[in-house]
Order: structure tokens, then sequence, then C-alpha cells
């Protein structure tokens, strides 16, 4: 069956850091791939997506690249800020499915 | 547009105890779905509505669950009787589309169920 595996957390950075969050999946097929995020208090809110092998998502600073080679759909943010303290969720979604799969989810504290 | 809209926020019951989530989605959106988080582990698919009818309900854990969607509006998910491993965070999402790329969902803030 479909599967996400991503790290777990918590991941504790200083602003103005680097931030990477791996992710690798199991699907047959071409799944599209997705982040999202929980911020405290809030609802799941998708953050980038891609679709096919190569394509790069990107928002808000943070991409993630669609690799089939690798299975992975790694998530990064050159220099992230303490509004980035959240939990990331890597999902994926057959093309002729509709529920999604997750991952376990990473959460992230960005110190000022 | 409105967003997805869940209550109760928070809830806590009694082991045994019935409790009643509710789901209201984006106006036009056929697609409903349900799922939640237990333990801070993965987010598992619960099932999906498509208006009223129950499209794909393979993720129910058992019968003490009851989904439904009367009038393919809103949704209400019935836990009863309520068990400790119920508790978790029960997220629901709507699309308008149904299959494709996934882009359209959008999800509720979740209702955080602790059975004590």
């Amino acid at each position: 069956g479909n599967s996400v595996t991503q790290m777990e957390g918590p991941v504790t950075l200083s602003e103005e850091a680097f931030l990477t969050i791996n992710c690798t999946y199991t699907a047959t097929g071409y799944p599209s791939l997705f982040w999202y995020v929980q911020y405290p208090g809030e609802g799941l809110q998708l953050l980038l997506k891609a679709t096919k092998a190569d394509d790069k998502g990107s928002n808000k600073g943070f991409e993630a690249t669609y690799r089939k080679e690798t299975t992975s759909f790694h998530l990064e943010k050159g220099s992230v800020q303490v509004s980035d303290s959240a939990v990331y969720f890597c999902a994926l979604k057959k093309a002729a499915g509709n529920k999604l799969t997750f991952g376990g989810g990473t959460r992230v504290l960005v110190k000022p | 547009e409105a967003g997805v809209t869940q209550f109760p926020s928070h809830s806590v019951i009694e082991k045994g105890q019935t409790v009643t989530l509710r789901c209201d989605p984006i106006s036009g959106h056929d697609n409903l779905y349900w799922y939640r988080r237990v333990m801070g582990k993965e987010i598992k698919f619960l099932l999906h509505f498509v208006k009223e009818s129950k499209q794909d309900e393979s993720g129910m854990p058992n019968n003490r669950f009851l989904a439904e969607r009367t009038g393919g509006t809103y949704s209400t998910l019935k836990v009863q009787p309520a068990e400790l491993e119920d508790s978790g965070v029960y997220f629901c999402a709507s699309s308008r589309e149904t299959g494709g790329l996934g882009y359209g969902y959008t999800f509720g803030s979740g209702t955080r169920l602790t059975v004590v």
C-alpha cells in the first residue's frame, strides 16, 4: 500500500537557519505530492505541491522537488523565521483516488 | 468564501459516552472527507462522502464510528461508545473536485477529542 515516511521531530532551529525536513514515499505509479502545514491553533494548510517527477513546488520561501528516482520530496527553506514554527506534514495522493496518505508530521520550533 | 468549519474545537468525554463531531464544508463542495490523527502519529483517512453518499469508508476503524451527511451539506461523525484509543484530533476536509490532482482540498481546524 501507499505510505509516507518523514523525519521525526521536534526540530529546533535558530532564526535564519536552514531547514530541511526529509520525506520519502512508497506508492505505485505517479502520485501527487504535498506538504501541508499546521500552525498552532489552526487547521491544515496546503504549503506546496508537485504532480510529476522533477517538478518543484514552492511557496513562502519553502521548496520541495519531486524526485522519482529516490522517491523523495524533501522540504527546504533557506532562512527560517519564528513564524515558521509549526507541524509539517508530507502527503501523497494517487491520481485515481481521492484520499491523502500522510506522514507522521514533523514539529519545527524556531527560536529568536 | 467561508472555510471548512468544525465543532466543537475541543471535547472531553468519559469512556463509554457518546460524542458527535460536526463538519460544515465549503458551500458547493460535494466531496467531504474525515481524517484523524491519533497520539501524534500520522493523519489517517477515515471516509469520503460525495454529496450524501459514502464513496469510501475503508478507513473507519470499527462500528463504533458512524458518519452521516444528510442532504449532502454538513456531516456528523458519532463515536458511540467512546474508548480511550479514540482520543486524537479529527479533521474534516472538503473539495469541489472528485479525483484529480488533489489541489482543491481545504481542511478545517480539527476537533481535539479526549476520552478519559
